[in-house]
C-alpha cells in the first residue's frame, strides 16, 4: 500500500508570491491534515479535510488555505508568501477524523524556502 | 501557550540500554496521545499511541505509559538500538471538535550509542 506522496518535495519562491502544495493520502483515507514545521515553532497544525469539508483550522492567517477533492486528494495555498513561511509543510492522511482516535500517518514533507 | 511539553531536548543512550522520553501536557481535554520518530528532511513515522482509558500500551521494543493525574506520558525503547536515533515527538488529541489537530511537543533527539 502506497504511503502519504507529497509534491513538490523541494520548492523556492520569491516574498509576494504564492504557492500550491498537493496531498495524495493512504489509499481509502478520507482525512488529511496539514502541519508546519519551523526549527523555532516546531510542528504546528494548519488545517484538517474530511470528505472534502473543512474540520478544523490552526491559528495562522487567512493567506494559508486549503481544499480537499473527491478522491481525497488535498492542496495546500499560501498566498503572498513572507520568509517567514520557509518550512517543512507535511502532510498526514487517517482513515478516520481524528476524534476517533485513529493514527495520522505523514508525508515526507515539502520543503518551501521563501527568498 | 505550550500545552504539550518534552523538556528534554536531547538523551543519550548505549546501545542495549533503556531508553525513556518524557512528555507532559497542561490541556486536561487530551484523550490521545501518539509517538511519532523523526528523520531529518523526512515525515514523521507513526509508532505507538494510547488512549486515556488505558495507563500502558506495548509494540515490540516500545511501551508507552500513562499517567493522567500527572499530565504525564513516557515512551520507553528496550533494548536501544543505533537505529532508533532519531528526534522523537509526542503528539496529543483532544478528540470532539478538535477533529484532525495533533498538537505536538518540541521533540527529543534521541542518540544511541553503539
Amino acid at each position: 500500500k502506497a504511503g502519504v506522496t507529497q509534491t513538490p518535495r523541494y520548492l523556492i519562491k520569491t516574498r509576494g508570491q504564492q504557492v500550491t502544495l498537493s496531498c495524495s493520502p493512504i489509499s481509502g483515507h478520507r482525512s488529511v491534515s496539514w502541519y508546519q514545521q519551523t526549527p523555532g515553532q516546531g510542528l504546528q497544525f494548519l488545517f484538517e479535510y474530511f470528505s472534502e469539508t473543512q474540520r478544523n483550522k490552526g491559528n495562522f492567517p487567512g493567506r494559508f488555505s486549503g481544499r480537499q477533492f473527491s478522491n481525497s486528494r488535498s492542496e495546500m495555498n499560501v498566498s503572498t508568501l513572507e520568509l517567514g513561511d520557509s518550512a517543512l509543510y507535511l502532510c498526514a492522511s487517517s482513515a478516520q477524523p481524528q476524534d476517533t482516535n485513529t493514527e495520522a500517518f505523514f508525508g515526507q514533507g515539502t520543503r518551501l524556502t521563501v527568498v | 501557550d505550550q500545552q504539550v511539553k518534552q523538556n528534554s531536548p536531547s538523551l543519550s543512550v548505549q546501545e542495549g540500554r533503556i531508553s525513556i522520553l518524557n512528555c507532559d501536557y497542561t490541556n486536561s481535554m487530551f484523550d490521545y496521545f501518539l509517538w511519532y520518530k523523526k528523520y531529518p528532511a523526512e515525515g514523521p513515522t507513526f509508532l505507538i499511541s494510547i488512549s486515556s482509558i488505558k495507563d500502558k500500551n506495548e509494540d515490540g521494543r516500545f511501551t508507552v505509559f500513562l499517567n493522567k493525574s500527572a499530565k504525564h506520558l513516557s515512551l520507553h525503547i528496550v533494548p536501544s538500538q543505533p537505529g532508533d536515533s532519531a528526534v522523537y515527538f509526542c503528539a496529543a488529541n483532544a478528540g470532539g471538535t478538535s477533529y484532525g489537530k495533533l498538537t505536538f511537543g518540541q521533540g527529543t533527539i534521541l542518540t544511541v550509542h553503539p
